[in-house]
């Protein structure tokens, strides 16, 4: 398995003050995901990297920022946390392009209040 | 754009019953598939994908899936289920981007 850390794994935060999300591989792997995971939607794609400074829009990205200046570290930034952003956010890596395996990290639970 | 639909949120089978988890996907391409499991308070992990070799493809964990062109279905079965096999399932289909879609999940019980 790629080794992917993410932080912090808990949080609980209010509405209207910025959070940084933080994930980080040991594998030198050149694609990032952010997703979030919500019950009855499974897992919906943020954004994602194909290598440094190199960052798309997934399928949810109104409200997050992402950031990646190193191959290892891959930022979701919510500038303004609301309520409908609760959820459990997962970052996952890719070693190429296209249909190589996904692997996921062990999740951030996010509270908004 | 792809999609996937699991049938069945939750589907509960007693120990050494045959497990069957519905897959159902839309690609305007030949698509890739997979099939990735969620143990509690964990992230995902690969079971198995296809990517359109063997029809048939073999997973870890005694899991297999069979590719239907026909009737666009990738449907996970075991022939006798465990109960370390209870976890949350998901599809998930690539049409070799880098938007990869997920179903919602199944969740699968499994009674002693």
């Amino acid at each position: 398995d790629a080794g992917i850390t993410q932080s912090p794994r808990h949080k609980v935060t209010e509405t209207g003050t910025p959070v940084t999300l933080r994930c980080h591989q040991t594998e030198n792997h050149r694609y990032m995901y952010w997703y979030r995971q919500d019950p009855g939607h499974g897992l919906r794609l943020i954004h994602y990297s194909y290598g440094v400074k190199d960052t798309d829009k997934g399928e949810v990205s109104d409200g997050y920022s992402v950031s990646r200046s190193k191959t290892e570290d891959f930022l979701l930034t919510l500038e303004s946390a609301t309520s409908s952003q609760t959820s459990v956010y997962f970052c996952a890596t890719q070693r190429g392009a296209g249909t190589d395996t996904q692997y996921f990290g062990p999740g951030t639970r996010l509270t908004v209040l | 754009a792809q999609s996937v639909t699991q049938l069945g949120s939750h589907v509960s089978v007693s120990e050494g019953a045959l497990v069957l988890l519905r897959c159902n996907y839309s690609s305007s391409v030949p698509p890739y598939l997979f099939w990735y499991v969620q143990y509690p308070n964990q992230g995902l992990q690969l079971l198995l994908k296809y990517t359109s070799a063997a029809t048939l493809v073999k997973g870890i964990n005694g899991f297999e899936a069979e590719f239907k062109k026909s009737e666009t279905s990738f449907h996970l079965t075991k022939p006798s289920a465990h109960m370390s096999d209870a976890a949350e399932y998901f599809c998930a289909v690539n049409d070799n981007n880098n938007d990869m879609r997920f179903g919602a999940g199944t969740r699968l019980t499994v009674k002693p």
